[in-house]
């Protein structure tokens, strides 16, 4: 079955750091950039950044620059996204997507079912 | 960054009417822009991507369109399991941008 599998929910306090894993199945894990995208209780959806999982090449959206690190291991098809200097304004549900590019035009077609991020002391 | 904008931010609507969701970029951005769906808990899933090209597996009576930099999202013929928000998403350039999305519900 093809699929995104996700860590549990995590708790945090204010400063700390919190590292979310996504497990591949179903598919060549390599053959697929990952995504890491974000959503606030009633907010919208924000692009955080992808990984290679191939070259472990990343990028990374400017506002998450010097706090985000997306990783991963080849060898259990798993990608990790770690936030570090976490405030509440982090607290949100932290998705990863697989994105497949077309004739130059990338789209998630395969998400995880979100990981839920609470900052709070 | 490209900004984009969507209208309206909600609408109500019943089974059966036909409904229309834009999407505006705030530069050309080609036809790199794909539509999703999410419900309530659940993860967004992909409806359209490159503008018009529906996703394997997404009902014929979701369509996409382009002109410029205005997009159109049309659900010919809404169903019960329809009512959801829509997002749509430039992918022309990073940081990849969402819309803030339309939500639609039940009338």
């Amino acid at each position: 079955q093809v699929q995104l599998v996700q860590s549990g929910a995590e708790v945090k306090k204010p400063g700390a750091s919190v590292k979310v894993s996504c497990k591949a199945s179903g598919y060549t894990f390599t053959s697929y950039d990952i995504n890491w995208v974000r959503q606030a209780t009633g907010q919208g959806l924000e692009w955080m950044g992808w990984m290679n999982p191939n070259s472990g090449n990343t990028v990374y959206a400017q506002k998450f620059q010097g706090r985000v690190s997306m990783t991963k291991s080849t060898s259990i098809s798993t990608a990790y996204m770690e936030l570090s200097s976490l405030r509440s304004e982090d607290t949100a549900v932290y998705y990863c997507a697989r994105s497949i590019a077309v004739a130059g035009n990338w789209y998630f077609d395969l998400w995880g079912r979100g990981t839920l991020v609470t900052v709070s002391s | 960054d490209i900004q984009m904008t969507q209208s309206p931010s909600s609408l109500s609507a019943s089974v059966g009417d036909r409904v229309t969701i834009t999407c505006r970029a705030s530069q050309s951005i080609s036809n790199f822009l794909n539509w999703y769906q999410q419900k309530p808990g659940q993860a967004p899933n992909l409806l359209i991507y490159a503008a018009s090209s529906l996703q394997n597996g997404v009902p014929s009576r979701f369509s996409g369109s382009a002109s410029g930099t205005d997009f159109t999202l049309t659900i010919s013929g809404l169903q019960p399991e329809d009512f959801a928000t829509y997002y749509c998403q430039q992918t022309y350039s990073t940081p990849f941008t969402f819309g803030p999305g339309t939500k639609v519900d039940i009338k």
